[in-house]
């Protein structure tokens, strides 16, 4: 499968504390995206990295790939409530248009 | 910007009743997406539009399912018969243009066959 994997499934930290999730694909990628879900809502797009950059940051959100490894992760610094909801990430390969997501990290942070 | 409008966002049929699913996507993207979220298989995307043109169907589960784009603002998932399996919540997306590779979901439909 072409599939993105996400890890850990689940993660549960608290209020404060930063929270890091990995994904890990198969074949070479165009970008990689990283998008969040809240419960019975639709995915907000958070970030984008493309293939040639090795970092980016948008806020309390750092992202980083590794082509060799086949491998990004997604930090969240600072963590709040409203952090809580699933993420994933969403490979769009070279020659192709569609996105393939992950099956995501469900994030809870306590309080 | 209204954002992807989805219809109905809650369905609930029974077995071999049509259900029709709609979406609008932003005004002015070129490009729409479905797709189908369910605990087991996660996020699978069913079939794309490039400027109300069918792209790739490959994701499409049967002959039971079908989508059409009439229009640039319009879009209908179609499934008959339904069947218990096909509970899922149903998304569209759609993106602005080709060199623009994020997408906008909608709320999604939550659809229950019994």
């Amino acid at each position: 499968s072409q599939q993105g994997e996400e890890d850990p499934q689940a993660l549960s930290i608290q209020e404060g504390e930063n929270a890091t999730m990995n994904c890990s694909y198969k074949t070479s990628i165009n970008n990689l995206q990283w998008y969040r879900q809240n419960s019975g809502r639709g995915l907000v797009h958070l970030i984008l990295i493309r293939s040639n950059e090795r970092e980016k940051h948008s806020g309390r959100l750092r992202v980083t790939l590794d082509t060799s490894k086949k491998s990004s992760s997604l930090l969240i610094t600072a963590s709040r409530a409203a952090d809580t909801a699933s993420y994933f990430c969403a490979t769009k390969f070279q020659g192709a248009q569609k996105l393939v997501f992950g099956q995501g990290t469900r994030l809870t942070i306590n309080p | 910007d209204a954002g992807v409008i989805q219809s109905p966002r809650h369905e609930v049929t029974e077995m071999g009743q049509e259900v029709t699913l709609r979406c609008k996507p932003i005004s002015g993207h070129n490009s729409l997406f479905w797709y189908r979220q369910t605990m087991m298989r996660g996020l699978e995307l069913l079939i794309y539009f490039n400027n109300n043109v069918p792209i790739d169907d490959s994701g499409m589960p049967e002959d039971r399912f079908s989508a059409k784009m009439p229009n640039a603002s319009f879009s209908t998932l179609k499934i008959q018969p339904s069947e218990p399996r096909d509970s899922a919540v149903y998304f569209c997306a759609s993106t602005p243009g080709r060199r623009t590779d994020t997408q906008y979901f909608g709320p999604g439909t939550r659809l229950t066959v019994l």
